[in-house]
């Protein structure tokens, strides 16, 4: 068990450019999320994906942002023409659970990418 | 929309001593899911104690209790004997039982000295 890994841990970008983050889930977690974090406040969901399949997206979620989980493995988080308001840090969690329903599931986080748009 | 209120931005306690950071949270749900999170300076969030809206019976985990009043919609933490290692934020949260989010508080900052 390596944990949640989160790649990369910092990105620095220009506004209006897109930026790719990596998250590579605890082995044979089936359910995975996307929060944002901004100084001073606790995290905010993004999305959620059980297995391949992305069961719910936050209002927060933009179209400029979109997020993938191709084969219910890793998952990506795509940012098209930033903007300096999703500086922020992108944390994502991942949990294994075999029933229907999520429970009170422990929920496992990465150390996050730090996103800074300039 | 659940919203969960942590009214204690920093909060500092001797090494050895009992602090509690508080918590409140607005619903309309019977039933949900209460959590406590930290965050330590890695970043990484790690889950402290949950408890089941549906028990009466508070939770515990070592060092870390929780004082739940439902109808006061409270869920306090209490870390008894706090060690340096325990200096961190702290998150309150809240999950539906039909829903995959959770909804965070702004955190406390917990200082422990020596």
């Amino acid at each position: 068990d390596t944990g949640v890994s989160q790649d990369p841990r910092h990105k620095i970008t220009k506004r209006g450019q897109n930026v790719t983050f990596r998250c590579d889930p605890i082995s044979e977690h089936n359910r995975l999320y996307w929060y944002r974090q901004t100084l001073g406040q606790g995290p905010e969901f993004l999305t959620y994906f059980q297995n391949e399949a992305q069961l719910e997206k936050s209002r927060l979620l933009s179209d400029r942002f979109s997020a993938e989980r191709p084969k219910g493995s890793f998952s990506t988080l795509e940012i098209q023409r930033t903007e300096q308001g999703d500086s922020a840090m992108y944390l994502c969690a991942s949990s294994r659970n075999v029933g229907v329903t999520v429970h009170n599931e422990k929920l496992f986080f990465g150390s996050g990418t730090q996103l800074s748009v300039l | 929309a659940q919203t969960v209120t942590q009214s204690q931005p920093e909060m500092s306690v001797q090494e050895a001593e009992t602090v509690t950071l508080s918590c409140t949270y607005d619903t309309s749900e019977s039933d949900y899911y209460l959590f406590w999170y930290k965050q330590p300076p890695s970043r990484q969030m790690i889950l402290v104690i949950r408890q089941e809206a549906y028990k009466q019976q508070n939770a515990t985990e070592n060092r870390f209790s929780v004082n739940f009043q439902k109808a006061a919609k409270s869920f306090s933490l209490k870390i008894s004997d706090s060690q340096l290692g325990d200096a961190a934020m702290y998150f309150c949260a809240y999950r539906r039982v039909s829903g995959y989010a959770l909804n965070f508080g702004k955190g406390t900052s917990l200082l422990v000295t020596p």
